[in-house]
């Protein structure tokens, strides 16, 4: 089995700063996905990325950037974060092709003050 | 754009009693139905995946499909305090199947 492992689990943050969140996969999966999950609002895709250098939007794109460094890792980075804002960040991982799972990671728990 | 809608919002059984919960989605044209499991503070576990019309069954927990009546539903069998968690239905956005349309969930209490 494989696991996805998110740095860090928590995130404080002031209102304005750009913040990083990195996940890692060792499943040898093609895609990785950024959702975000909020209190009443259930999850929702940010961005994706069906293989290394390749990245697509989802819903939510505007206000972060991501990065698909090589297959193992992919990062969002918050470009400008809200005062108040509070959210998890869930990282997850899937095969390209067929009915497959999609595996997710434990979230990064983000605060903003 | 797929609306995934889940039913009760929150439920609580006694220990062993069965457990039901609800989803319907508004596009038939979705091949792949998932439920989620999401404890506290932790991220989401898949409990069973399915793609075709009928029943299946991992474990104590069984799906339902019926893409006619645009429903799919999750029986936990002897559910135990430690199943109570956020349960997550999961429908994939046609043409990508792991990209996941998600319904706010339902909080389940299992009483001992």
């Amino acid at each position: 089995g494989g696991i996805i492992t998110q740095t860090p689990k928590f995130l404080i943050g002031q209102e304005g700063q750009k913040l990083t969140l990195k996940c890692q996969q060792n499943f040898n999966h093609d895609t990785m996905y950024w959702y975000r999950q909020d209190s009443g609002k259930g999850l929702r895709l940010i961005y994706y990325s069906i293989t290394e250098n390749d990245l697509q939007k989802g819903d939510l794109s505007e206000g972060y950037d991501a990065s698909r460094e090589k297959k193992s890792s992919f990062s969002l980075t918050v470009t400008s974060a809200q005062k108040n804002e509070m959210a998890v960040f869930l990282c997850a991982s899937s095969i390209a092709r067929g009915d497959t799972e999609v595996f997710f990671g434990k979230g990064t728990r983000l605060t903003v003050v | 754009q797929q609306k995934v809608q889940q039913s009760p919002e929150s439920l609580t059984v006694s220990e062993g009693a069965m457990a039901s919960l609800n989803c319907t989605f508004s596009d038939g044209t979705s091949n792949n139905f998932r439920w989620y499991r999401q404890h506290s503070a932790k991220g989401l576990e898949v409990l069973v995946s399915i793609f075709s019309d009928g029943e299946k069954e991992e474990g104590r927990f069984t799906a339902h499909l019926n893409r006619a009546n645009l429903h799919v539903s999750l029986h936990i069998r002897e559910p135990q305090p430690s199943d109570s968690a956020v349960y997550l239905c999961a429908v994939s956005i046609t043409g990508n199947t792991g990209k996941l349309i998600f319904g706010l969930g339902t909080t389940l209490q299992v009483q001992p």
